[in-house]
């Protein structure tokens, strides 16, 4: 069974640095792995989808990576701003027919302006 | 693209009544997912259709919960006879599958469920 782990639970940030999310799954038999931004109240918006033969993806400030012999993966965020505060979830996926996401409890992130 | 469509976006009901949820995906998407979120964890698989057939279901789905999608397009989730554990916000999402090759999942709003 996979279980996701993210670690810092929270994190509070001065706006403009750069932070590192942290990710860690116990199956590397991962097929692909999803990170998500999800807003009080709100849905989740997905940021980035790496697959499983991949190592990164990369859109504006945001890069993922995904190292599956380790049974981890990182979001890097460059030069922080506050309407990047949210909680980031991330969430391994299965494949084929047994597709379905599992997500971590997130992260909430606080960049203070 | 009108994006995933969730309704209602909350609802209140008494303990033993019936709820109904409604999610529309995006057209052209032939998969659709519902998830299941309490507060501060994150959320859980409940059930997911390829068109109109419902592949999986989880343990989390009691028997007091059915989900359907007729004819592939929109689907409903019924909880009976709720219970004050059924509070959550019930997510719904949707993803265009290409045989073994599955894209993004976009999420809906969610309904946030209040049993009393």
């Amino acid at each position: 069974k996979q279980e996701v782990t993210q670690i810092p639970a929270a994190l509070s940030v001065p706006e403009g640095e750069n932070l590192v999310l942290n990710c860690s799954f116990t199956d590397s038999a991962i097929y692909n792995l999803q990170w998500f931004r999800q807003d009080p109240g709100k849905g989740l918006t997905s940021l980035l989808l790496i697959q499983s033969s991949q190592r990164e993806q990369t859109s504006g400030r945001l890069n993922a990576s995904l190292d599956k012999s380790s049974g981890r993966s990182t979001l890097y965020i460059a030069a922080s701003q506050p309407g990047d505060s949210a909680t980031y979830l991330c969430a391994g996926g299965g494949g084929g027919s047994n597709y379905k996401l599992t997500f971590g409890k997130g992260t909430l992130l606080t960049v203070n302006p | 693209d009108t994006g995933v469509s969730q309704n209602p976006r909350h609802k209140i009901t008494k303990r033993g009544q019936n709820v109904t949820f409604r999610c529309d995906p995006i057209s052209e998407h032939n998969r659709l997912y519902w998830y299941r979120q309490t507060l501060g964890q994150g959320p859980e698989f409940l059930t997911y259709f390829q068109n109109e057939a419902q592949l999986e279901k989880s343990r989390l789905l009691s028997d007091r919960f059915s989900a359907e999608r007729p004819k592939g397009s929109f689907s409903t989730l019924e909880i009976q006879r709720t219970e004050q554990g059924d509070s959550a916000m019930y997510l719904c999402a949707s993803s265009l599958a290409v045989g073994t090759t599955n894209e993004k999942l976009f999420f809906g709003s969610g309904t946030q469920l209040s049993v009393l």
